[in-house]
């Protein structure tokens, strides 16, 4: 069964720093692109990043500027976001979500992670 | 950036009414749409990809259509367990942007 558990959220001040983990199981982690996406409360997805199979490649959404770096441990089946800078507008549920194919990037996310929240609050 | 533009923003349907969604591009993104079904503390949930084939495990009454700037998402059958937010997303080009939601609410 394919599983992606996020940890690492919590309440952090503004201009505070976060990293995100979303550990992978069930599936061959080092042969799928994965990806991070955002939800604020009470708003819409809004994707974050984007990681190769193999990290070689990266995207981040324009609005991060700079801020954000995905990352990965296919050893340890392991996906990284960290946060730095961190704004009140940052406040959402982050989640990893595997692209829908292993063979080509499709972009679609075929499973995601059950979200964790990050707040940034003084 | 593609711009994703879902309508409505919101609708009424009762338990068996055949239900549609609308999903426009700013541009041409050919076949690339994708859509996903969310309920309220979950995860978005892959329904649709490639605008018309559904994923494993989809009940057949979701389905897809359209190309080029114009999408649907129709539910044949509304059932119980279909009040959500539904999500389009382009996955034409980086970056892969979402539809602001529709959701299906109770009549």
């Amino acid at each position: 069964e394919v599983q992606l558990v996020e940890s690492g959220g919590g309440l952090v001040q503004p201009g505070g720093s976060l990293r995100l983990s979303c550990a992978a199981s069930g599936f061959t982690f080092s042969s799928y692109e994965m990806n991070w996406v955002r939800q604020a409360p009470g708003k819409g997805l809004e994707w974050v990043s984007y990681i190769s199979s193999s990290g070689s490649s990266l995207y981040y959404a324009d609005s991060l500027k700079g801020r954000f770096t995905i990352s990965r441990d296919n050893a340890k089946n392991s996906l990284f976001l960290q946060m730095n800078s961190l704004r009140a507008e940052d406040t959402a549920v982050y989640y990893c979500a595997r692209d829908g194919n292993p063979s080509y990037s499709s972009g679609w996310f075929d499973f995601w992670g059950q979200g964790t929240l990050v707040t940034v609050s003084s | 950036d593609i711009q994703m533009t879902q309508s409505p923003s919101s609708l009424s349907a009762s338990v068996g009414d055949r239900v549609t969604i609308t999903c426009r591009a700013s541009q041409s993104i050919s076949s690339y749409l994708s859509w996903y079904q969310q309920k309220p503390g979950k995860a978005p949930k892959l329904l649709i990809y490639g605008a018309s084939s559904l994923q494993s495990g989809v009940p057949s009454r979701f389905s897809g259509s359209g190309s080029g700037t114009d999408f649907t998402l129709t539910i044949s059958s509304l059932q119980p367990e279909d009040f959500a937010t539904y999500y389009c997303q382009q996955t034409y080009s980086t970056p892969v942007g979402f539809g602001q939601g529709t959701k299906v609410e109770i009549k």
